[in-house]
């Protein structure tokens, strides 16, 4: 079974600054993607940005990119020049196939970010 | 337009009720997802469909039954609600293993409380 890893339930950051978090993930998969998702007090689950595992190269998107670490199977979020409305709770999620044509993902127990002006 | 929509989006009962939440998608994909976030914020998958064929039913007690009654749709009934039954439920899609990234879009969320 896969199993995500946050080992940072709270963090801060000034705005403007930089700030990245953790995740780490098991798996046998070798066909798979990672995922981080955005949580605001609003509660909707925003997709942040993707990273495939066949890919090298890390996901970038705007001011969010990934470190992605695929033999030590460690994928962190750095978060450029942050914003206030970067406020939220991160969670990483692992995606792979299932069985029928769907997919399964498991979350990370999420990352709650707060934003200092 | 929203793409994933979900009604209600607040929902208080009393134990024993029984109450369903809906669900529509409006982007075209063959999977949709009920998920369930509790009061401390994980999320965990419950079940999902692909083309209205139950894929997935993760150790979910007998009391949920999702319905769906076309690839558009898929509902949640839940008989007999216990206080354990409060948290908020996501409803998720996607396009689907063969033609998709896994990236699945989520609905609003819908808050259950039981009293």
């Amino acid at each position: 079974a896969q199993t995500v890893t946050q080992s940072q339930p709270e963090m801060s950051v000034q705005e403007a600054e930089t700030v990245t978090l953790s995740c780490t993930y098991d798996t046998s998969e070798s066909n798979y993607y990672l995922f981080w998702y955005k949580q605001p007090p609003s509660r909707q689950m925003i997709l942040v940005i993707r990273q495939e595992a066949y890919k090298q190269q890390n996901a970038t998107e705007n001011r969010f990119s990934v470190n992605f670490q695929k033999a030590a199977k460690s994928f962190s979020l750095k978060i450029s020049d942050s914003q206030l409305g970067d406020t939220a709770m991160y969670f990483c999620a692992f995606g792979a196939p299932v069985k029928g044509g769907s997919e399964k993902l498991v979350f990370g127990k999420g990352t709650k970010l707060t934003v200092n002006p | 337009d929203t793409a994933v929509s979900q009604t209600p989006k607040y929902l208080v009962t009393q134990m024993g009720n029984d109450k369903s939440i809906k669900c529509e998608q409006n982007l075209g994909h063959d999977t949709m997802y009920w998920y369930k976030q509790d009061s401390k914020k994980f999320l965990k998958i419950m079940f999902s469909y692909n083309n209205k064929e139950l894929i997935i039913n993760e150790t979910v007690p007998n009391r949920f039954s999702p319905k769906s009654p076309d690839k558009a749709h898929l509902n949640l009934h839940i008989n007999s609600l216990e206080l354990g039954d409060s948290a908020v439920y996501f409803c998720a899609s996607s396009q689907g293993r063969d033609r998709g990234t896994y990236e699945q879009y989520f609905g609003p969320g819908t808050r259950l409380t039981v009293t």
